[in-house]
Protein backbone atom coordinates (compact mmCIF):
# COMPACT_ATOMS: atom_id res chain seq x y z
CA UNK A 1 0.00 0.00 0.00
CA UNK A 2 1.13 3.63 -0.59
CA UNK A 3 2.15 5.19 2.30
CA UNK A 4 4.01 9.23 2.67
CA UNK A 5 5.62 9.67 6.31
CA UNK A 6 6.30 13.11 7.68
CA UNK A 7 7.51 12.57 11.18
CA UNK A 8 8.04 15.91 12.21
CA UNK A 9 5.03 17.41 12.80
CA UNK A 10 6.60 20.93 13.57
CA UNK A 11 10.10 22.11 12.63
CA UNK A 12 12.03 25.40 13.85
CA UNK A 13 15.06 26.97 12.22
CA UNK A 14 17.13 29.70 12.80
CA UNK A 15 17.11 32.31 9.70
CA UNK A 16 20.14 31.21 7.80
CA UNK A 17 20.55 28.09 9.08
CA UNK A 18 19.63 24.73 6.63
CA UNK A 19 16.56 23.21 6.77
CA UNK A 20 15.63 19.53 6.07
CA UNK A 21 12.17 18.36 6.11
CA UNK A 22 11.89 14.16 5.96
CA UNK A 23 9.63 12.54 3.66
CA UNK A 24 9.76 8.72 3.80
CA UNK A 25 7.18 6.57 1.14
CA UNK A 26 6.50 2.68 0.62
CA UNK A 27 5.55 2.08 -2.73
CA UNK A 28 6.02 -0.79 -4.86
CA UNK A 29 7.04 0.94 -8.59
CA UNK A 30 8.54 4.05 -9.45
CA UNK A 31 6.90 6.96 -7.35
CA UNK A 32 5.74 9.77 -8.29
CA UNK A 33 6.75 12.31 -5.66
CA UNK A 34 6.00 16.49 -5.10
CA UNK A 35 6.61 18.40 -1.86
CA UNK A 36 3.55 21.17 -1.57
CA UNK A 37 3.84 24.11 0.18
CA UNK A 38 0.72 26.10 2.14
CA UNK A 39 1.62 30.02 2.95
CA UNK A 40 -0.17 31.28 6.09
CA UNK A 41 -3.88 32.35 4.17
CA UNK A 42 -2.33 31.07 0.56
CA UNK A 43 -3.91 27.93 -0.76
CA UNK A 44 -2.04 24.62 -1.13
CA UNK A 45 0.28 25.06 -4.04
CA UNK A 46 3.51 23.16 -5.66
CA UNK A 47 6.31 23.47 -4.47
CA UNK A 48 8.35 20.93 -6.55
CA UNK A 49 7.98 17.81 -8.17
CA UNK A 50 11.14 15.30 -7.94
CA UNK A 51 10.95 14.48 -12.13
CA UNK A 52 11.56 17.72 -12.66
CA UNK A 53 14.95 17.81 -10.75
CA UNK A 54 14.60 21.58 -10.06
CA UNK A 55 15.20 23.71 -7.79
CA UNK A 56 12.36 26.24 -6.51
CA UNK A 57 12.87 28.92 -3.98
CA UNK A 58 16.36 27.81 -2.96
CA UNK A 59 14.72 24.29 -2.15
CA UNK A 60 15.66 20.64 -3.45
CA UNK A 61 14.34 17.34 -2.46
CA UNK A 62 16.37 14.13 -3.79
CA UNK A 63 14.42 10.71 -4.59
CA UNK A 64 16.75 8.73 -2.32
CA UNK A 65 15.12 4.97 -3.58
CA UNK A 66 17.60 2.72 -1.57
CA UNK A 67 16.32 4.75 1.66
CA UNK A 68 12.71 5.19 0.32
CA UNK A 69 13.02 8.63 1.40
CA UNK A 70 12.09 12.74 -0.59
CA UNK A 71 13.68 14.74 2.00
CA UNK A 72 13.26 18.57 1.11
CA UNK A 73 16.31 20.52 1.69
CA UNK A 74 17.01 24.29 1.81
CA UNK A 75 20.97 25.29 2.49
CA UNK A 76 19.83 28.65 4.20
CA UNK A 77 16.19 29.35 5.96
CA UNK A 78 14.82 32.60 5.09
CA UNK A 79 12.22 34.41 6.86
CA UNK A 80 9.61 33.47 4.10
CA UNK A 81 9.93 29.61 4.53
CA UNK A 82 7.91 29.83 7.15
CA UNK A 83 4.59 27.81 5.91
CA UNK A 84 3.19 24.37 6.19
CA UNK A 85 5.14 21.66 3.71
CA UNK A 86 3.34 18.30 2.58
CA UNK A 87 5.57 15.33 0.72
CA UNK A 88 2.71 13.48 -1.84
CA UNK A 89 3.09 10.36 -3.65
CA UNK A 90 1.13 10.00 -6.91
CA UNK A 91 -0.33 6.53 -7.83
CA UNK A 92 -2.60 5.77 -10.61
CA UNK A 93 -3.40 9.73 -10.88
CA UNK A 94 -3.88 9.30 -6.93
CA UNK A 95 -2.86 11.69 -4.76
CA UNK A 96 -1.29 10.60 -1.59
CA UNK A 97 -0.46 13.13 1.27
CA UNK A 98 1.94 13.16 4.00
CA UNK A 99 0.47 14.52 7.73
CA UNK A 100 2.17 17.83 6.89
CA UNK A 101 5.45 19.54 8.79
CA UNK A 102 5.14 23.34 9.70
CA UNK A 103 8.28 25.09 9.32
CA UNK A 104 9.39 28.19 11.64
CA UNK A 105 12.15 30.36 9.98
CA UNK A 106 13.08 32.35 13.38
CA UNK A 107 14.54 35.89 12.36
CA UNK B 1 -11.75 30.81 -13.66
CA UNK B 2 -8.05 29.55 -14.50
CA UNK B 3 -7.83 28.09 -10.77
CA UNK B 4 -10.20 25.28 -8.44
CA UNK B 5 -13.07 27.75 -7.21
CA UNK B 6 -14.54 26.65 -3.87
CA UNK B 7 -17.74 28.04 -2.45
CA UNK B 8 -18.46 29.17 0.34
CA UNK B 9 -14.94 29.86 1.79
CA UNK B 10 -16.43 29.72 4.97
CA UNK B 11 -19.63 28.22 6.61
CA UNK B 12 -20.90 28.24 10.13
CA UNK B 13 -23.66 25.97 11.11
CA UNK B 14 -25.58 24.14 13.66
CA UNK B 15 -24.80 20.85 15.09
CA UNK B 16 -27.39 18.71 13.61
CA UNK B 17 -27.40 20.57 10.12
CA UNK B 18 -26.89 19.46 6.66
CA UNK B 19 -24.12 21.16 4.61
CA UNK B 20 -22.98 21.39 0.98
CA UNK B 21 -19.76 22.07 -0.22
CA UNK B 22 -18.70 23.16 -3.84
CA UNK B 23 -16.19 22.52 -6.01
CA UNK B 24 -15.72 23.90 -9.37
CA UNK B 25 -12.65 22.38 -10.94
CA UNK B 26 -10.13 23.49 -13.66
CA UNK B 27 -11.77 22.82 -17.18
CA UNK B 28 -10.61 19.80 -18.49
CA UNK B 29 -9.67 18.28 -15.32
CA UNK B 30 -11.10 14.68 -15.10
CA UNK B 31 -9.96 14.00 -12.30
CA UNK B 32 -11.40 15.70 -8.72
CA UNK B 33 -10.33 15.56 -5.21
CA UNK B 34 -12.03 15.85 -1.53
CA UNK B 35 -9.39 16.36 1.24
CA UNK B 36 -10.29 17.29 4.87
CA UNK B 37 -7.74 19.31 7.22
CA UNK B 38 -7.31 19.73 10.43
CA UNK B 39 -5.32 20.86 13.11
CA UNK B 40 -2.59 18.33 13.79
CA UNK B 41 -4.32 15.38 11.11
CA UNK B 42 -2.73 16.94 8.15
CA UNK B 43 -4.28 16.16 5.00
CA UNK B 44 -7.20 13.23 4.90
CA UNK B 45 -8.23 12.01 1.88
CA UNK B 46 -11.95 11.71 1.31
CA UNK B 47 -12.77 11.10 -1.58
CA UNK B 48 -11.88 10.88 -5.71
CA UNK B 49 -13.33 11.08 -8.73
CA UNK B 50 -11.90 10.12 -11.89
CA UNK B 51 -13.96 10.41 -15.50
CA UNK B 52 -17.29 8.83 -15.37
CA UNK B 53 -15.26 5.72 -13.27
CA UNK B 54 -16.92 5.07 -9.87
CA UNK B 55 -15.30 7.28 -7.69
CA UNK B 56 -12.90 6.24 -4.84
CA UNK B 57 -15.33 6.71 -1.19
CA UNK B 58 -12.73 4.57 0.60
CA UNK B 59 -11.98 8.30 2.66
CA UNK B 60 -15.33 8.93 3.88
CA UNK B 61 -15.65 9.24 7.61
CA UNK B 62 -18.86 7.73 7.83
CA UNK B 63 -22.45 7.65 6.20
CA UNK B 64 -22.89 11.08 6.71
CA UNK B 65 -20.46 12.26 4.18
CA UNK B 66 -21.38 12.04 0.23
CA UNK B 67 -20.67 13.38 -2.59
CA UNK B 68 -21.50 14.10 -6.38
CA UNK B 69 -19.23 14.87 -9.30
CA UNK B 70 -21.86 16.08 -12.42
CA UNK B 71 -21.25 16.18 -15.83
CA UNK B 72 -17.75 15.43 -15.00
CA UNK B 73 -17.35 18.82 -13.74
CA UNK B 74 -18.66 20.69 -10.58
CA UNK B 75 -18.40 18.79 -7.16
CA UNK B 76 -20.76 19.26 -4.28
CA UNK B 77 -19.43 17.29 -1.15
CA UNK B 78 -22.40 16.90 1.35
CA UNK B 79 -22.64 16.32 5.23
CA UNK B 80 -25.53 15.37 7.25
CA UNK B 81 -26.30 15.86 10.43
CA UNK B 82 -23.02 17.40 11.50
CA UNK B 83 -21.01 16.65 14.43
CA UNK B 84 -18.66 19.08 15.59
CA UNK B 85 -16.44 17.00 15.15
CA UNK B 86 -16.35 17.79 11.23
CA UNK B 87 -15.22 21.07 11.89
CA UNK B 88 -12.44 21.42 9.67
CA UNK B 89 -10.80 22.87 6.57
CA UNK B 90 -12.51 21.00 3.24
CA UNK B 91 -10.19 20.98 0.19
CA UNK B 92 -10.79 20.26 -3.31
CA UNK B 93 -7.99 19.60 -5.73
CA UNK B 94 -8.49 18.33 -9.70
CA UNK B 95 -5.52 17.32 -12.08
CA UNK B 96 -5.37 16.25 -15.54
CA UNK B 97 -5.14 11.90 -16.28
CA UNK B 98 -3.32 10.52 -18.48
CA UNK B 99 0.41 9.68 -18.39
CA UNK B 100 3.23 13.06 -18.65
CA UNK B 101 3.40 15.02 -15.42
CA UNK B 102 1.07 16.37 -13.78
CA UNK B 103 0.18 17.82 -10.41
CA UNK B 104 -3.20 18.28 -8.47
CA UNK B 105 -4.62 21.77 -8.39
CA UNK B 106 -5.81 23.02 -5.09
CA UNK B 107 -8.48 25.41 -4.18
CA UNK B 108 -8.42 27.75 -1.42
CA UNK B 109 -10.45 25.43 0.89
CA UNK B 110 -14.03 25.94 2.62
CA UNK B 111 -13.83 26.20 6.87
CA UNK B 112 -16.30 24.66 8.41
CA UNK B 113 -17.38 25.60 11.58
CA UNK B 114 -20.18 23.36 13.03
CA UNK B 115 -21.14 24.85 16.56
Amino acid sequence: AQRVTQPEKLLSVFKGAPVELKCNYSYSGSPELFWYVQYSRQRLQLLLRHISRESIKGFTADLNKGETSFHLKKPFAQEEDSAMYYCALRSSNQFYFGTGTSLTVIP
Amino acid sequence: GAGVSQSPSNKVTEKGKDVELRCDPISGHTALYWYRQSLGQGLEFLIYFQGNSAPDKSGLPSDRFSAERTGGSVSTLTIQRTQQEDSAVYLCASSSSGGGITEAFFGQGTRLTVV
